[in-house]
């Protein structure tokens, strides 16, 4: 089955530039989405057909993607973006929605 | 406004059944797919189903097919999930959320080629507990 890989956490200072990865084999052709979870919250869509941003997401938040990785850049971070994030794909072979592992963001 | 409203979460023995609703408001219901995705404490979110507009294509996790049925009732607005011979790994939250369109289904020689849309809005779940 298809598997998407995150790094567990990631650190940044306020003010600074997150980026959390979303690796997967061949990944490509593929559309990614984002979601961000706060603790004790529902997931929220950030980003979603790689680098396209929902109405009421801040413009600080932005995505990318490579035919090995995809990436969400969280720029001038704030206090309240920390949360756990999940990327997310439909992998066509298996007729599955894969979700990464998911990510802890940290804003200190 | 568009809202998702899940229901009929609980504790259950192992082995046993529950079904789960999910009421929804605010969107032409039956022009989207659906899906329900859970999680368990402390971990991170796991896709289980998934069901076209109509209802007349249902997808499933590998951990969940044979156990798990997804329906929906769109005269009633409201997304199902059957859930029977219950284990103790079935416990978590589970979310009822909305897909920001229909499956797309492509015939290619002789069979289908889908593809599911994100979800553009969840539902702030129910809780399913498994223990005897």
């Amino acid at each position: 089955s298809y598997v998407l890989t995150q790094p567990p956490s990631v650190s940044v200072a306020p003010g600074q530039t997150a980026r959390i990865t979303c690796g997967g084999d061949n990944i490509g052709p593929k559309s990614v989405h984002w979601y961000q979870q706060r603790p004790g919250q529902a997931p929220v869509m950030v980003v979603y057909d790689d680098s396209d941003r929902p109405s009421g997401i801040p413009e600080r938040f932005s995505g990318s993607k490579s035919e090995k990785m995809a990436t969400l850049t969280i720029s001038r971070a704030e206090a309240g973006d920390e949360a756990d994030y999940y990327c997310q794909v439909w992998d066509s072979a298996s007729d599955h929605v894969v979700f990464g592992g998911g990510t802890k963001l940290t804003v200190l | 406004d568009v809202q998702l409203l899940e229901s009929g979460g609980g504790l259950v023995q192992p082995g046993g059944s529950l079904r789960l609703s999910c009421a929804a408001s605010g969107f032409a219901f039956s022009k989207f797919a659906a899906t329900w995705v859970r999680q368990a404490p402390g971990k991170g979110l796991e896709w289980v189903s998934g069901i076209s507009g109509s209802g007349a294509r249902t997808f499933y996790a590998d951990s969940v097919k044979g156990r798990f049925t997804i329906s929906r009732d769109n005269s009633k607005n409201t997304l199902y999930l059957q859930m029977n011979s219950l284990r103790a790994e079935d416990t978590a939250t589970y979310y009822c959320a909305k897909a920001a369109g229909d499956i797309v289904e492509v015939p290619i020689a002789g069979t289908y080629w889908y593809q599911f849309p994100y979800t553009d809005v969840w539902g702030k779940g129910t809780t399913v507990t498994v223990s005897s």
